[in-house]
């Protein structure tokens, strides 16, 4: 069973703090990850892809993915309350179109 | 943007109904799913598609079907309403799994 590990959290910070959320998978293969944000209520919405080694960056927000441990993680820079919401970490397969999600964690950013 | 439209926002029916789940994507993707999301659970693959016509099983089909006879539509049925199968269902689209998906508002089922 190909599994997407994620804190489920709470994950607290101040707001203007940088929030770190992590994530591991099991399948050695996958090849493209991705971050979704899900405010409570609402549906998850794709805010960040991933697919080297390395950082990737938009905005206040930085993936960062080490194939080699099995590692993907979101940086919040400047974090604000309006960033509280729980972020999934999805992983595609080694068969290419099957994604796996995370359970989540949730984030709250305190004023 | 493209947008993924579920039928019903809130849906509540009686254990035993036969229910209709209807999701319409105005992109022209080929790739269409349904998961359901339940606390501690996270995203459950129920079924999905790659083409017209065309339907796969996903991690927990048992107890639902798929139509999709247009390829903007793709359809989930319980064909046979349980309480456990009290969830939200959320559809889902993408032209390559490989650049995300773009997800319906989701529908809050609930079977009593």
């Amino acid at each position: 069973q190909k599994e997407v590990e994620q804190n489920s959290g709470p994950l607290s910070v101040p707001e203007g703090a940088i929030a770190s959320l992590n994530c591991t998978y099991s399948d050695r293969g996958s090849q493209s990850f991705f971050w979704y944000r899900q405010y409570s209520g609402k549906s998850p919405e794709l805010i960040m892809s991933i697919y080297s080694n390395g950082d990737k960056e938009d905005g206040r927000f930085t993936a960062q993915l080490n194939k080699a441990s099995q590692y993907v993680s979101l940086l919040i820079r400047d974090s604000q309350p309006s960033d509280s919401a729980t972020y999934l970490c999805a992983v595609i397969d080694t068969g290419g179109f099957k994604t796996i999600f995370g359970a989540g964690t949730r984030l709250f950013v305190k004023a | 943007d493209v947008k993924v439209t579920q039928s019903s926002r809130y849906l509540v029916k009686r254990t035993g109904e036969k229910v209709f789940l209807e999701c319409v994507q105005d992109m022209d993707h080929e790739n269409m799913f349904w998961y359901r999301q339940d606390p501690g659970l996270g995203l459950r693959l129920i079924y999905f598609s790659y083409d017209v016509k065309m339907k796969e099983k996903g991690d927990i089909p048992e107890g639902y079907s798929v139509s999709r006879e247009k390829k903007e539509r793709f359809s989930l049925i319980l064909e046979s309403a349980s309480t456990n199968q009290t969830s939200m269902y959320l559809c889902a689209s993408s032209l390559d799994a490989n650049y995300g998906y773009t997800f319906g508002s989701g529908t809050r089922l609930t079977v009593v």
